[in-house]
């Protein structure tokens, strides 16, 4: 049974960075078969996928456009868990963040997901 | 990016009813579209993958179909325990994107 266990402050300041780390349990960060996702959602803008980290043969890393001057996600292979960093946060980054599985033989579906975790940016 | 566009938004239907949600893609997507249950204060469940699956554990009474840019979600008979917001995602092409939901109540 896979398991992901999400961790990190959930309140910042504008304009800090937000650190989350996603712990995992049933599996390995290093699966060829899987990528390691961050999901955001807010009510304003729904459910927003953030990026992905995934290991074939070497690391890759896919980032939503939207996002990509200010998103890194990487991988712990030591700790097997991977993490989220979101730069000059504002308060339109306000939303539950989830980290998520996609395996590559369910068409790439998030097949299991993090427990959540409330971000809220505010001065 | 590919836009998901699910109609309707909300819906209201009697226990036992056959409940019908749609999702349109921007442009098609082959069956790389997957299905989603959220109850409050909880994350996501995933109920269907490649537009027509059955994920492990999920009642009979879902199904999926449709291909290329159209989509159907199904519940033959709407049972309490279903009330939630569902979500179709494609899973073509990043950016994976996600449509806007359909909140299921009951009548």
């Amino acid at each position: 049974q896979v398991q992901l266990q999400q961790s990190g402050p959930g309140l910042l300041k504008p304009s800090q960075t937000l650190s989350l780390t996603c712990a995992i349990s049933g599996d390995s960060v290093s699966s060829n078969s899987a990528a390691w996702n961050w999901i955001r959602q807010s009510p304003s803008r729904g459910l927003e996928w953030l990026g992905r980290t995934y290991y074939r043969s070497k690391w890759y890393n896919d980032y939503a456009v939207s996002m990509k001057s200010r998103v890194t996600i990487n991988p712990d292979t030591s700790k097997n868990q991977f993490s989220l960093q979101l730069n000059s946060v504002t308060p339109e980054d306000t939303a539950v963040y989830y980290c998520a599985r996609a395996v590559y033989g369910g068409y790439s579906s998030f097949d299991y997901w993090g427990q959540g975790t409330l971000v809220t940016v505010s001065s | 990016d590919i836009q998901m566009t699910q109609s309707p938004s909300s819906l209201s239907a009697s226990v036992g009813d056959r409940v019908t949600i749609t999702c349109r893609a921007s442009q098609s997507i082959s069956s790389y579209l997957n299905w989603y249950q959220q109850k409050p204060g909880k994350a996501p469940k995933l109920l269907m993958y490649a537009a027509s699956s059955l994920q492990s554990g999920v009642p009979s009474r879902f199904s999926g179909s449709g291909s290329g840019a159209d989509f159907t979600l199904t519940i033959s008979s709407l049972q309490p325990e279903d009330i939630a917001t569902y979500y179709c995602q494609q899973s073509y092409s990043t950016p994976l994107t996600f449509g806007g939901g359909t909140k299921v109540e009951i009548k």
